[in-house]
């Protein structure tokens, strides 16, 4: 049964660079899509980025020049960048897999327990 | 953009729940999914393409609709169904978007 484990700091400072990993077991990383999604308090989800295992990425349009996502399936695990973060950057951050074919779309059927991240200084 | 409604809805157990979603243009029904999430918990997938239960998702939830107008409807609620439910949307140019969530709480 595959499971996700998200790490990474859980306080920056603003205009500091957020880091996080998703740690995929239980199975391969490879041919599957990775997403990550945060909530801020209180508030409802917010796609961020998804990647393929082979490098193919997409981003949300209101965070793409702050964020970057990349994966090593050397050692099954995706990782988030996040820059020039602020306060409104503060949230549960959700590591996830995609299932997603040319003809299908399955959902975001597994999901890591989330990790939270507070920018102050 | 994903609009659900109502924001909160009240009911009591064993009650039918009917949540809805509206797309503002036409998606395709294969692209949409529901989730629920509970305090202080990840969102668990319910329903995927509109209408097909995930796996280990009991039968009394259900999904329907086509276009721009989807439903989750919870057949008779459990203790366990109280929670907040979100829909999304996948599109392969644009990403992933949520609607705003409906949170079904004990009447």
């Amino acid at each position: 049964q595959v499971q996700l484990q998200e790490s990474g700091p859980g306080l920056v400072k603003p205009s500091e660079t957020l880091s996080l990993t998703c740690t995929v077991s239980g199975g391969s990383i490879d041919n599957y899509y990775w997403s990550w999604i945060r909530q801020p308090p209180g508030k409802g989800l917010e796609w961020v980025a998804y990647i393929y295992y082979s490098g193919y990425t997409d981003y949300n349009p209101s965070l793409n020049s702050r964020v970057t996502i990349s994966v090593d399936t050397s050692k099954n695990y995706f990782s988030l960048k996040l820059s020039s973060v602020t306060a409104a950057d503060t949230a549960v951050y959700f590591c996830a897999r995609l299932r997603w074919t040319p003809n299908y779309y399955y959902g975001l059927d597994v999901w890591g327990q989330g990790t939270t991240v507070t920018v102050s200084s | 953009v994903l609009t659900q409604s109502p924001g909160t809805l009240s009911l009591s157990p064993g009650e039918r729940a009917t949540l809805s979603c509206r797309a503002s243009q036409t998606i395709s029904s294969s692209y949409l999914a529901w989730y629920q999430q509970k305090p202080g918990q990840a969102p668990r997938l319910l329903i995927y393409g509109a209408s097909r239960r995930a796996t280990g998702i009991p039968d009394r939830f259900s999904g329907s609709g086509s276009g721009t107008d989807f439903t989750l409807t919870i057949r008779r609620l459990e203790p366990e169904d109280f929670a907040v439910y979100y829909c999304q949307q996948f599109v392969s140019s644009e990403g992933i978007t949520f609607g705003g969530g409906t949170k079904v709480e004990i009447k």
